[in-house]
């Protein structure tokens, strides 16, 4: 029930497509579900976050669709380029915890 | 704003070696610090939750007297790993809320390899 399900792990996109990378939970009790990029050998960024009383935030090229009665949310990168290659972590955080439990990751691949 | 840092980048160690790992939120207090490991390829996954003046709160299957954290002030939290082994090698990363906040900023890691 604390589990956080990501897919595809892996996914290859050409640039300037759009890259959608899908997590689902099981737990009603999260309310905050960021997103995380990672680099190899780095600590995971920031790249959006929404809370579940919010159906769809943008920021940029990054976009987060929530839907609450499917428990899903997922993230969309529009016109995908290169440097977006790198490693994306779902997350969800338990209420008044704190504390992220993250989805399996999701290996992306933005072809020249 | 929002930066975290730990220290060191990297480290070395024999077996049986203790290791301490600094993490310090350097432009915003942080009540609560959080400790992760990431395997190769592999997802992270949340050690323990270290709380400023109190004592942490570890996940099930992380021994407590391995693993040993301190969070002395609202900016630092270290993280010793005691009597080091191989398996122990791994990427530890520590996170920190601004107080009173939700979002979790990440430091950019420690990789331990235990020889």
């Amino acid at each position: 029930q604390q589990q956080v399900k990501q897919s595809p792990q892996s996914l290859i996109v050409q640039k300037g497509g759009i890259s959608i990378i899908n997590c689902a939970y099981e737990n009603t009790a999260f309310d905050y579900f960021p997103w995380y990029q990672q680099f190899p050998g780095k600590g995971p960024a920031l790249l959006i976050a929404i809370r579940p009383d919010v159906s769809e935030k943008k920021e940029g090229r990054f976009t987060i669709s929530f839907n609450k009665s499917a428990k899903q949310f997922s993230l969309h990168i529009m016109d995908s380029q290169p440097g977006d290659s790198a490693t994306y972590f779902c997350a969800a955080s338990i209420l008044n915890t704190g504390k992220l439990i993250f989805g399996q990751g999701t290996t992306l691949q933005v072809k020249p | 704003g929002a930066v975290v840092s730990q220290h060191p980048s990297r480290v070395i160690c024999k077996s049986g070696t203790s290791v301490k790992i600094e993490c310090r939120s350097l432009d915003f207090q942080a009540t609560t610090m959080f400790w992760y490991r990431q395997f190769p390829k592999q997802s992270l996954m949340l050690m323990a939750t270290s709380n400023e003046g109190s004592k942490a709160t570890y996940e099930q299957g992380v021994e407590k007297d391995k693993f040993l954290i301190n969070h002395a002030s609202l900016t630092l939290s270290t993280l010793t790993v005691t009597s080091a082994h191989p398996e122990d090698s791994s990427f530890y990363i520590c996170s920190a809320s601004p107080t009173g906040k939700d979002t979790q900023y990440f430091g950019p890691g420690t990789r331990l390899t235990v020889l």
